[in-house]
């Protein structure tokens, strides 16, 4: 069965400094997985996506993730953070196989604030 | 030029009352995807379409009942509209078998039920 966990509820940085929202995977296949984020009032933004290829993949917005197999781990990171940056971060697996082919699952979401 | 797109962006209506909610995507897409958004943000699918055929059929109350008239649309008609049914509402889309599925969302429905 395929599942997320977000390891925090709530992240909060100052402007400027690194980002990082963790993210442990459980899946019986090979899987994929996404970055979604998420504005307030506003639906969900594809940031990034893991295919199978690379292992450290680019997204939108300056935000990378790395997928470690061996961790069972997708976690999101960015440099520098914004102000603009403050939102909702949720972290998604999909089956890849089996009769749920295409199905999502969604992690709790990790709340990001921004200090200046 | 909006993909996925949602009519009405807020609904407010009063139990027992029968309400529907619109998604039509323009990114010629063959999947189709109703999720329904809690107030801790929590993500669930309801169901979802490939083709107009139902795929995905979580489990949710029979006065829930989507609608696909093609593959560009799929409609939500809910009754007897009860107070645990206020949540924003979320249509999404995707190429079943494109690969790795990414999904993409509308703006959201946000229904109050008072």
């Amino acid at each position: 069965a395929q599942s997320v966990t977000q390891l925090d509820s709530h992240v909060s940085v100052s402007e400027g400094t690194p980002v990082l929202l963790r993210c442990n995977y459980s899946s019986s296949y090979s899987p994929s997985l996404f970055w979604y984020v998420q504005h307030p009032n506003k639906g969900l933004q594809l940031l990034l996506k893991y295919t199978s290829a690379a292992t450290l993949v680019k997204g939108i917005n300056g935000f990378e993730a790395e997928f470690k197999k061996s961790e069972t781990s997708f976690h999101l990171t960015k440099p520098s953070a914004h102000m603009s940056d403050a939102a909702e971060y949720f972290c998604v697996v999909s089956d890849n196989r089996g009769s749920t082919l295409g199905r999502l699952y969604f992690g709790r979401g990790t709340q990001l604030t921004v200090w200046p | 030029d909006t993909a996925v797109s949602q009519t009405p962006k807020y609904l407010v209506t009063q139990m027992g009352n029968d309400k529907s909610i619109k998604c039509e995507q323009n990114l010629g897409h063959d999947t189709m995807y109703w999720y329904k958004q809690d107030s801790k943000k929590f993500l669930k699918i309801m169901f979802s379409y490939n083709n107009k055929e139902l795929i995905i059929n979580e489990t949710v109350p029979n006065r829930f009942s989507p609608k696909s008239p093609d593959k560009a649309h799929l409609n939500l008609h809910i009754n007897s509209l009860e107070l645990g049914d206020s949540a924003v509402y979320f249509c999404a889309s995707s190429q079943f078998n494109g690969s790795p599925h990414e999904q993409y969302f509308g703006p959201g429905t946000r229904l109050t039920v008072t």
